[in-house]
């Protein structure tokens, strides 16, 4: 069974970092794509970030370009989202997902407020 | 930025089939995927590539695409098919993911 579960969620100020993390299990996540999705209070779904099988192919929505880095270790089975810069509109669920996406993770919550 | 078009809002009577449209200029080249997603739950898969539907999902959810448009239908509503459905794809470079504005669908 595919199981992805996210951690690292949390109440940051602005200006801070955080770092997300994504457990995948059931599935050889070398041989797939990987996303970050987040969705804002009450708000549709964003795309935020995809990342090639072997990590050197990168691809992230413009607004949060040269603030997150989106990587991943194979080995250890995890993808990450690391989210420096954070602003307000930053707030959100973020889910991790394998591309196209089809499984999905359950989500953790992002709250960036003073 | 490449945009997808949803409608707000569907509202069907149960056993109805409700229709809902995403526009987009690269759909004639990209796949279109469609997700469910209940209140306060991560979203769910029910159709990708178009018109493929995933084990597990009801008959009743089919997909086409046509031109700039891609539709998601739901063939003899049910109450448990209220929710919030979002189409996805891909700019034009295939690297950029989009999803729609997102449309709720009611059903009473």
């Amino acid at each position: 069974e595919v199981q992805l579960v996210e951690s690292g969620g949390g109440l940051v100020q602005p200006g801070g970092s955080l770092r997300l993390s994504c457990a995948a299990s059931g599935f050889d996540l070398s041989t797939y794509w990987m996303s970050w999705v987040r969705q804002a209070p009450g708000k549709g779904l964003e795309w935020v970030a995809n990342i090639k099988e072997d990590g050197s192919e990168k691809f992230y929505v413009d607004s949060v370009k040269g603030r997150f880095t989106i990587s991943r270790d194979n080995a250890k089975k995890s993808l990450y989202l690391q989210m420096n810069s954070l602003r307000a509109e930053d707030t959100a669920v973020y889910y991790c997902a394998r591309k196209p996406p089809d499984y999905w993770g359950q989500g953790t919550l992002v709250t960036v407020s003073s | 930025s490449y945009e997808l078009t949803q409608p707000p809002s569907v509202s069907v009577s149960p056993g109805q089939t409700a229709r809902i449209t995403c526009s987009g200029d690269a759909l004639p080249k990209k796949y279109a995927y469609w997700y469910q997603q209940k209140s306060g739950q991560a979203p769910v898969l029910v159709i990708y590539e178009d018109n493929k539907r995933p084990s597990g999902i009801p008959a009743r959810f089919s997909g086409s695409s046509s031109g700039t448009m891609a539709t998601l239908t739901i063939s003899g509503a049910q109450v448990e098919d209220e929710a919030d459905y979002y189409c996805y794809s891909t700019d034009s470079s295939g690297y950029q993911g989009v999803f729609g504005t997102g449309t709720t669908v009611t059903v009473l």
